[in-house]
């Protein structure tokens, strides 16, 4: 069957600091990644948008600057959250799909940031 | 702009209840429509989603959803919850032309069953 995996399940920087995190799909090509946000008390705002060969579209109020996304195959993404503030926290989910099909999300990265 | 509304924050219900989780959206067109599910500790879960057609949809567990076009809704129910079903549940809508690939979540909905 399709899903997605992400890591770390878990991580915890400091303030200022900088993490990785990944996501990779299993059982299907995924031509497309979205990277979403869910913070504390909040519902999920999307990030970003990953195709495969084309540009990374990313949402107002999220740069490519504070979010570095790479997409480099049909079966990994990773996105670093640089600089990691207070504001940064919240569980991040990798949601891909094969082109035309259903999006699968992973169980996402909880960053937490002291 | 489109946007989801979840009235409810927090639904509270018996085990072996009926249920029904309340989803309203605002959109020019009728868009793509989809409930997840979010367990504790855990990622995002497809329930089910409305695409055209009949506007009674099944989804998984037992979930069914009515979309209304006249109402711009897509309820949630159950005939009879479990206590498994405890969780959060967001509905989600997606536009049927231009970016179609983003999904905007509402607020959510938690969902306490009571043994």
């Amino acid at each position: 069957g399709a899903l997605v995996y992400q890591y770390p399940r878990r991580t915890i920087c400091k303030s200022g600091t900088s993490m990785r995190m990944e996501c990779q799909a299993v059982g299907f090509q995924a031509t497309s990644v979205a990277w979403y946000r869910q913070s504390p008390q909040k519902t999920f705002e999307l990030i970003a948008l990953s195709t495969v060969n084309s540009a990374i579209k990313y949402e107002q109020n999220f740069t490519q600057e504070k979010f570095p996304i790479s997409h480099p195959n049909l079966s990994f993404s990773s996105m670093t959250v640089l600089n990691a503030y207070l504001e940064d926290r919240g569980l991040y989910l990798c949601g891909a799909r094969e082109q035309g099909k259903t999006l699968y999300f992973g169980s996402g990265t909880r960053l937490t940031v002291l | 702009a489109q946007s989801v509304t979840q009235p409810d924050a927090r639904v509270t219900v018996s085990e072996g209840a009926s249920l029904q989780l309340r989803c309203k959206y605002s959109s020019s067109v009728t868009p793509y429509l989809f409930w997840y599910v979010q367990y504790p500790r855990q990622g995002l879960q497809l329930l089910l989603k409305y695409y055209s057609g009949d506007p009674v949809v099944q989804g998984v567990n037992g979930f069914e959803a009515e979309f209304s076009k006249s109402n711009s809704s897509f309820h949630l129910r159950k005939a009879s919850v479990h206590w498994s079903d405890s969780a959060v549940y967001f509905c989600a809508v997606s536009p049927v032309t231009g970016n179609t690939r983003k999904l905007i979540f509402g607020l959510g909905t938690t969902l306490q069953v009571q043994p």
